[in-house]
């Protein structure tokens, strides 16, 4: 059984299209985030909710907006996207009491 | 601010050799640390975490590393690396448990 899985894992798409990008997690984890991964691999913290509620939002362009319909799962939304938001996003999920991030797969975004 | 450095961008090492790769984290505490090994097209996994304790904490994979409050660092070590270790491996911290942060990565090749 996978525990965080993401949707779609490969995503090309045009500039100024608007894309989603979905996670699901079935671990019972209460924390989720989204990491964006650029091309030399640095992960960057872009969102984390906790049970529904915002609770990290870094420094990102108002184009990005998460979604948490429930603390199973954390969608992201793109607006208008530039070809600077292509690279890899990952969502996690984190347990309560050890904080150890558990990842999805990653899914790789290309904006041509 | 916290920040986590790796300051070896890539290591290569033959097959059979010793390994040791290196993290700083700069945080006004001491923080939860953590390994990471991603392999190419893969989600992140945890090699290991230090919470408190023992200092020297054993991984999967035969890893191993040590936290050193004096210097700052969680370094990661393997006796003897094996060809599927080829991989980036990221240092990470949290302090307060919902903001990971994540070091540059180091990617290691190993040579036959």
């Amino acid at each position: 059984d996978t525990a965080v899985s993401q949707t779609p894992k490969y995503l090309v798409t045009q500039m100024g299209n608007d894309k989603s990008i979905k996670c699901e997690q079935n671990l019972g984890h209460d924390t989720m985030y989204w990491y964006k991964q650029d091309s030399k691999k640095f992960l960057k913290i872009m969102f984390s909710y906790n049970n529904k509620e915002l609770i990290i939002n870094e420094t990102v362009p108002n184009r990005f907006s998460p979604k948490s319909p429930d603390k199973a799962h954390l969608n992201l939304h793109i607006n208008s996207l530039e070809l600077g938001d292509s690279a890899v996003y990952f969502c996690a999920s984190r347990t309560t009491n050890t904080g150890e991030l558990f990842f999805g797969e990653g899914s790789r975004l290309t904006v041509l | 601010a916290q920040s986590v450095t790796q300051p070896d961008i890539h290591i290569t090492v033959s097959e059979g050799a010793s390994l040791e790769l290196r993290c700083n984290y700069s945080y006004g505490a001491t923080p939860y640390l953590f390994w990471y090994v991603q392999s190419p097209g893969q989600g992140l996994q945890l090699l290991l975490k230090y919470f408190s304790g023992d200092t020297l904490v054993q991984g999967i994979k035969g890893f191993e590393a040590e936290f050193k409050r004096s210097q700052s660092s969680f370094n990661l070590r393997k006796p003897s690396v094996h060809w599927s270790d080829a991989a980036e491996y990221f240092c990470a911290c949290t302090y307060n448990n919902n903001d990971m942060r994540f070091g540059a990565g180091t990617r290691l090749t190993v040579k036959p």
